[in-house]
């Protein structure tokens, strides 16, 4: 079984702090997203990358960076963190870009 | 860029009722349809997807249907179960879009015992 893992199930943290939201797969995929999930909105990409040190902006990049150093861990960067990033966010991966998403159990951020 | 948007949001049946969630895209371009099912609490999980090459895909209680000319595609659910109350996502993927992947609002549906 593909099993994507997420460093924090749940975070807090205060505005202009830098995030570091953590994702590692074990199934050797070449691709990586990370989106974000809000009622209403459905998810939303923010990133992704499709070989390690390689990244694309999705839909909604601002305000975030990512991090691929190793083909495994996928790293979402919050540099100063505001409390309109406050929200789900869900890390996915996928062998090809054609191939089905595997997604995390989710980071539920919150920025007070 | 893909544009899709999906109805309703809130869906609330009575077990054993079939269950109906339609989705629209904007994206003529777009080829490939997936739908994700996601638990209270847990992650999104893919439950069924259809290709633009064919009209209609079943997997027993579950069926999606794509009508390429007018742009949308529906979750069909039949004899729906407690079990089946989740919030299901469908998404477009489009070559025009780097081949990714535009998610719906989703749908939360409930069914009632």
């Amino acid at each position: 079984d593909v099993k994507v893992t997420q460093s924090s199930r749940y975070l807090v943290k205060r505005t202009g702090e830098k995030v570091f939201l953590e994702c590692v797969q074990d199934m050797d995929h070449e691709n990586m997203f990370w989106y974000r999930q809000d009622p209403g909105l459905g998810l939303r990409l923010i990133y992704f990358s499709y070989d390690v040190k390689m990244k694309e902006k999705g839909d909604i990049p601002e305000g975030y960076s990512v991090s691929r150093e190793k083909k495994e861990r996928f790293s979402l960067i919050l540099e100063s963190a505001s409390t309109n990033q406050t929200s789900m966010y869900l890390c996915a991966s996928s062998l090809g870009r054609y191939n089905e998403q595997f997604f995390g159990p989710g980071t539920r951020l919150t920025v007070l | 860029g893909e544009n899709v948007e999906q109805h309703p949001s809130t869906l609330s049946v009575q077990e054993g009722d079939s269950a109906v969630i339609k989705c629209t895209y904007s994206d003529s371009a777009s080829n490939y349809f997936p739908w994700y099912k996601q638990e209270l609490g847990k992650r999104p999980q893919l439950i069924i997807d259809i290709r633009s090459n064919v009209g209609e895909k079943k997997d027993q209680r579950i069926a999606v249907t794509l009508n390429k000319t007018a742009k949308h595609f529906s979750l069909h659910i039949t004899e729906t179960q407690p079990e089946d109350s989740a919030v299901y996502f469908c998404a477009a993927r489009s070559n025009n879009a780097g081949n990714m992947l535009t998610f719906g609002g989703g749908t939360r549906l409930m069914v009632k015992p």
